[in-house]
């Protein structure tokens, strides 16, 4: 399978405790995201990539969230003294840029990892 | 604020009728513009995208989509559903700013098609 992959699939924690996740993206793209989706809305933007410079992060990502792309090829993103409000899908999507388009291509996600904190 | 509405949060239909989500966006300038769907069990998928040309976009599965640029909409249609578009179905709008093309998603329509 040539997809975004992301790992675990499921992560239960309790409060305090800190989690990483892993998100292995499409071979050749060079941007990456990751995104927070809680129940009954759609995604929402945490922070991008492009290689291995991190280039915006969100208001939503407080500093108990940090996110890594050491050789621009795969991400992990952390959080520190997990809270029952940091429960929730995060979800990791790649893309590309082809040619002279002034446009990235669509974004491709992964299975996201279901994040439940006790 | 900027946003991304889906007028629709439940939708249920028969198969065979007539499908239409209705996707507003409060972005100026310059959008691209997408919808999703997730499958039971499944991740996201493109059913399809605009970034420019004919507003008429058609997509996988029979879906296709109409951008509206003075309505700022992007409409989600299907002629005939079928029990397998039982889904999640959401909007999206990216466009250039700080956040590189991130996506700004509506909050989704849940569709159930009965048999």
């Amino acid at each position: 399978d040539t997809g975004v992959s992301q790992d675990p699939r499921h992560k239960i924690t309790k409060r305090g405790q800190n989690v990483t996740f892993r998100c292995d993206p499409i071979s050749e793209h060079n941007r990456l995201y990751w995104y927070r989706q809680t129940l009954g809305q759609g995604p929402e933007f945490l922070t991008y990539f492009q290689n291995e410079a991190q280039l915006e992060k969100s208001r939503l990502l407080s500093d108990r969230f940090s996110a890594e792309r050491p050789k621009g090829s795969f991400s992990t993103l952390e959080i520190q003294r997990t809270e029952q409000g940091d429960s929730a899908m995060y979800l990791c999507a790649s893309s590309f840029r082809t040619g002279n388009t002034l446009y990235y291509n669509e974004q491709f996600f992964g299975p996201g990892t279901r994040l439940t904190v006790l | 604020a900027q946003s991304v509405s889906q007028h629709n949060h439940h939708v249920i239909l028969s198969e065979a009728a007539s499908l239409e989500l209705g996707c507003n966006y409060s972005y100026g300038g310059t959008v691209n513009l997408f919808w999703y769907v997730q499958y039971p069990g499944q991740h996201l998928q493109l059913l399809l995208k605009y970034f420019s040309g004919d507003p008429l976009v058609k997509g996988i599965k029979g879906f296709e989509a109409e951008f509206i640029k003075s309505k700022f909409s992007f409409n989600l249609r299907k002629p005939s559903v079928q029990w397998s578009d039982t889904a999640e179905y959401f909007c999206a709008v990216s466009r250039l700013s700080n956040s590189g093309y991130a996506l700004n998603f509506g909050k989704g329509t849940s569709l159930l098609v009965t048999p």
